[in-house]
Order: C-alpha cells, then structure tokens, then sequence
C-alpha cells in the first residue's frame, strides 16, 4: 500500500480548466514535494512546502500544506497542453528519504 | 545551478550481463545520492540510499548482491546491474541531495534486458 495516496490517477480535461489534485496520507511529514515529470526524464522540483497551512503560488499553480502536515494540494488555474504530465507529490521524513505517491497523469487537451 | 546527470540515458543488454549505470552531480557536492526505480505507468520507488565513502542502505525487498552500489567521490554514484534479466528492465533514476537537504533528480536511465 502506498503511504501516499494521491487523486484522481488520471485526468484528462480541455484547456482552459480548473483541477486539483490531491495528496493524502495517515502519516506526518517534515516536508512535501511536487514534482513534475515528463515521458522518459527525471522529475522536476515545482515546490517545496513545509509549514501546516502553507500556501505556496507558482504562476498558474496554487499548493497547500495541511495544518497537520499530513496532505497537500495541487491546484492548477486555467490548464494549458504545456501543463500535461506526470504529477507526484512526495513527503519527506527523517533522513532525507522521500516517499513517491502514485501519480497523477494529467492530460490537457487544446 | 544543481544539475544531476546520468550515463547512458538508454542501455539494451543480453540476459546474464551486467550493466553500469553512472549519478553524476555537475555542479554541488552531494554526500548522499539516492537510486529509484520506475515501471511504466507507475512512481517512483526507492531502492537505496547511497552515501560518499559507506556501503548502501538498501530498502526491503532490494537485493543488495544483485544492484551494486558505489558513491566512490562527493559527486559520483554508479548502480550495477549484475546477471541482469529481463524483470530488471525498467527506469532507474538517480537524485543528488544538496547541503541545503533538497533532491536533484537526474534524467533516468532505461534499461532493456533481453
């Protein structure tokens, strides 16, 4: 089982858009990450959140960090194709080891 | 700043070799470099930690015998794949942790066992 749950798997949705994706887990984390990956490259670093409550903005992206510091959210304001991807979320606990969810698949459509 | 990279980006061998995969972090020193693993469609799982001058700490399930792990300098990390077979095919990527305690992940490397 996944210590990370993360939601929808898949999304497919026209541009222009609103969605959000969800990262949810039982389990308290120093830290959590979202990443972005592209078919056959590594993932790439969107945003780091670790303060309960932190709301973090990068352009068209909205994150959030729960009081508890147990889940997040992705929000993504008027989606573009440029946005498709794979979206994963990470916690971090002692040791620096980070923890995948399982992904979101997001297909944006012109 | 804070590029990893990874050597090959793509590799095909026979069933029974073995297979050298580099973690390369161009620009920062990294003590601590970290080996995933990825199916198609599906996240990343980590396999072991590798850190500078100690042995790997390999996570359950993972047989240390059969990916070799050496972090031989501050920016060098290589996983071997020994007596490859075709379920060893797959996705590998490396992340470099910088002092700073954040993950650079490199640009994977596919593995095709046949």
């Amino acid at each position: 089982t996944q210590l990370l749950e993360q939601s929808p798997q898949f999304l497919s949705i026209q541009e222009g858009e609103n969605l959000t994706v969800y990262c949810n887990s039982s389990s308290v984390f120093s830290s959590l990450q979202w990443y972005r990956q592209e078919p056959g490259e590594g993932p790439v670093l969107l945003v780091t959140v670790v303060t309960g409550g932190e709301v973090k903005k990068l352009k068209r992206l909205t994150f959030q960090f729960g009081d508890a510091r147990k889940d997040s959210s992705l929000h993504i304001t008027a989606a573009q194709p440029g946005d498709t991807g794979l979206y994963l979320c990470a916690g971090e606990k002692a040791g620096n080891m980070l923890t995948f969810g399982g992904g979101t698949r997001l297909m944006v459509k012109p | 700043g804070a590029v990893v990279s990874q050597h090959p980006s793509w590799v095909i061998c026979k069933s029974g070799t073995s297979v050298k995969i580099e973690c390369r972090s161009l620009d920062f020193q990294a003590t601590t470099m970290f080996w995933y693993r990825q199916f198609p469609k599906q996240s990343l799982m980590l396999m072991a930690t590798s850190n500078e001058g100690s042995k790997a700490t390999y996570e359950q399930g993972v047989e240390k015998d059969k990916f070799l792990i050496n972090h031989a300098s501050l920016t060098l990390s290589t996983l071997t794949v020994t007596s490859a077979h075709p379920e060893d095919s797959s996705f590998y990527i490396c992340s470099a942790m910088t002092r700073a305690y954040e993950q650079y992940f490199g640009p994977g490397t596919r593995l095709t066992v046949t």
